[in-house]
């Protein structure tokens, strides 16, 4: 268990549709961040919040956005999802912004059908 | 930060070393060579981590070679829990993400 908590496990939408992924990063860890995981793509960077305040954007599409909370935990924001948005989305979380471990929760599964 | 080549897969008997090659040879000075591994859709999970020193932990041991072009990671007993998708990777201590490339698919057989 790495104390990294994801909600929810599972999550099956319609295109068009929005969705809100939860990330709850280990105790006293000031760091989260985002990744995608299709089958095509292998583990794509999306973005990082530092203690409440965006540090880095990989590729991170418009219309997903996140942010984190003054309790660190974090949302993962998807809307008008397509096809192609099905994949796992991990969070993961450092203690600090340069994260020399980053400690990774289980995933998100999402199926846009 | 720096590209790191892998091969896409390899195969290690149960209770044998499991040698997992990385080159790297654009690595600056001050990028640092991590391991994480992936196991069927789990999240990522670190492994260990080093700059110019070879490193042992618990779980597996981290050899760099004198130019820092290349390491290996070493499973001394590989077990078939440790079958699994092992990332190489190469960022700087302060960099702000860690970039996974494809890996290595290590499969353990009995």
């Amino acid at each position: 268990d790495s104390g990294v908590t994801q909600t929810p496990k599972h999550l099956i939408t319609a295109t068009g549709q929005r969705v809100t992924l939860r990330c709850s990063p280990r105790s006293g860890d000031l760091s989260v961040y985002w990744y995608q995981q299709s089958l095509d793509q292998g583990l794509q960077f999306l973005i990082q919040y530092y203690n409440g305040e965006e540090r880095a954007k990989g590729n991170i599409l418009e219309r997903f956005s996140a942010q984190q909370f003054p309790d660190l935990h974090s949302e993962l924001n998807l809307s008008s999802l397509e096809l192609g948005d099905s994949a796992l989305y991990f969070c993961a979380s450092s203690v600090e912004g340069q994260g020399l471990e980053a400690f990774f929760g289980q995933g998100t599964r999402l199926t846009v059908v | 930060d720096a590209k790191t080549t892998q091969p896409p897969s390899m195969d290690c008997a149960e209770g044998r070393a499991a040698n997992l090659p990385c080159n790297h040879s654009t690595i600056s000075g001050n990028e640092y060579v991590y391991w994480y591994r992936q196991i069927h859709s789990q999240g990522p999970q670190y492994i260990i981590h080093g700059l110019k020193n070879n490193e042992t932990n618990e779980m597996a041991s981290l050899i760099i070679t004198e130019d820092r072009k290349s390491s290996t990671l070493i499973l001394p007993h590989a077990t078939l829990r440790d079958t699994a998708v092992y990332y190489c990777i190469v960022r700087v201590q302060t960099g702000n993400q860690f970039y996974f490339g494809t890996g290595t698919s290590l499969t353990v057989i009995p």
